[in-house]
């Protein structure tokens, strides 16, 4: 199947500063992309959904401007986590969508720490 | 709005007996349904969808548009099965998938 890999896979990071995660389509090409937040032992929570090229759409109650995300080739989208507190820490799964089948293929998660 | 019931937080099943993990979603048109699957350490994948009718590692699955249900089904659990189970709706095409808040299955030797 296709993959999907996330970088990095785990980060700290000190509260007010940013810190970018990038997801990578690396045997298709994912012409959109989904960003999830996990939260312990709960399902994932959709955050925003983009499509290349385009301004990413997001879902109610998350703050465009906290989470910028940037889908700028078929194969690569960033989530920027901008100004970050500890109650942004979190599991954030990106997925990437082929377009021949729209079957969603998920990364493996990046586990960001804000102290 | 659509919304994907997983009644069952936590099941633990006896090595081989049978399994139900049980999805209920609601939707006013005709939802694509699909079940993913979670193993300890490693990220999520497609176990099936309603659409391609197939068994996968044993697995099944049928919707049930009456009783808006898509429940998973194996006859026989097997220790390797113990995984995060989560059902999933999704409107159609390339849109974004609701999930349920998962089944952790457990399978007792």
């Amino acid at each position: 199947g296709a993959v999907v890999s996330q970088h990095p896979s785990r980060v700290i990071c000190k509260s007010g500063t940013s810190v970018k995660i990038e997801c990578r389509s690396l045997d298709f090409q994912a012409t959109t992309m989904f960003w999830y937040r996990q939260f312990p032992k709960q399902s994932l929570m959709l955050m925003a959904t983009s499509n290349e090229g385009s301004k990413a759409t997001y879902e109610q109650g998350v703050e465009k401007d906290k989470f910028l995300i940037n889908h700028a080739s078929l194969t690569l989208s960033t989530l920027t986590v901008t100004s970050a507190h500890p109650e942004d820490s979190s599991f954030y799964i990106c997925s990437g969508s082929s377009p021949y089948s729209y079957e969603q293929y998920f990364g493996p998660g990046t586990r960001l720490t804000v102290t | 709005a659509q919304r994907v019931t997983q009644p069952e937080k936590l099941l633990s099943v006896f090595k081989g007996a049978p399994v139900e993990l049980k999805c209920n979603y609601s939707y006013s048109g005709s939802p694509e349904l699909f079940w993913y699957v979670q193993y300890s350490r490693q990220r999520l994948q497609l176990l099936l969808r309603h659409i391609s009718r197939e068994s996968i590692k044993g697995f099944t699955a049928d919707l049930n548009k009456g009783e808006t249900s898509f429940h998973l089904k194996k006859p026989f659990a097997q220790e390797e099965d113990s995984a995060m189970y989560y059902c999933a709706l999704r409107r159609g095409g390339n849109e974004k998938l609701t999930f349920g808040t998962g089944t952790r299955l457990t399978i007792i030797p």
